[in-house]
């Protein structure tokens, strides 16, 4: 069966370190990955795009990365701050068609 | 540009009742999800539109469930009848060209 898995655990780090956040897939051939932040009572908000011939993308203090033959995508705040904590979820596009994973919570420790 | 309206924010319903759901897309977008979170998970897709013609539905409970986008545009998604379940926060997204998905804030049923 199809499975999108994230970091199960809620994510704790200090303020400045960096975070990282993994993203596995089984049984998908995404043409590309997309990372999301969703606050409390709101939707998914799109943060960044990486598609399957790319190996890394970096927007401002974030970076994925995306390795097709491990099927696996991480994801990078660098000196991360109190107002990254959010859940950040993973969803991958095949066909015409987007799947999330179950989300990751990260908070960052002032 | 406006986001994706969605509405009511929030319904608290009795079990075996029926509710609706509404969502206006981002002018222009001719796709539109509709999905189901439930707490602690990942959005689920129920549905997908591309203009008014359903691309996806296969996880949509048809027996419970239904939803239409008349004219291209708007959508609705409803209930009926709810069980304890279906208690969840329903995201509406639409897309230009499938590459990023922008979502309303969610209706978030308590079915009781």
């Amino acid at each position: 069966s199809q499975k999108i898995e994230q970091n199960s655990e809620a994510l704790n780090i200090q303020e400045g370190k960096t975070a990282t956040l993994t993203c596995n897939y089984t049984n998908y051939s995404p043409a590309y990955l997309q990372w999301y932040r969703q606050d409390p009572g709101r939707g998914p908000v799109f943060l960044l795009l990486i598609r399957e011939n790319e190996k890394e993308k970096r927007k401002e203090r974030l970076k994925v990365t995306f390795d097709t033959t491990l099927k696996q995508s991480l994801f990078h705040i660098t000196a991360s701050q109190p107002a990254d904590s959010a859940t950040y979820l993973c969803a991958l596009r095949t066909g015409n068609q987007f799947y999330f994973g179950t989300g990751t919570s990260l908070t960052v420790i002032p | 540009e406006a986001g994706v309206a969605q509405s009511p924010r929030y319904k608290i319903i009795e079990k075996r009742q029926s509710v609706a759901f509404w969502c206006n897309p981002i002018s222009g977008h001719a796709t539109l999800y509709w999905y189901q979170q439930i707490l602690g998970q990942g959005p689920k897709l129920l549905i997908q539109f591309q203009n008014n013609g359903v691309v996806d539905d296969s996880q949509l409970p048809k027996d419970r469930f239904s939803a239409e986008r008349l004219k291209g545009v708007d959508s609705t998604l409803k209930i009926q009848p709810a069980k304890l379940e279906d208690s969840a926060v329903y995201l509406c997204a639409s897309s230009w060209a499938a590459t990023e998905a922008f979502f309303g804030q969610g209706t978030r049923l308590t079915v009781v």
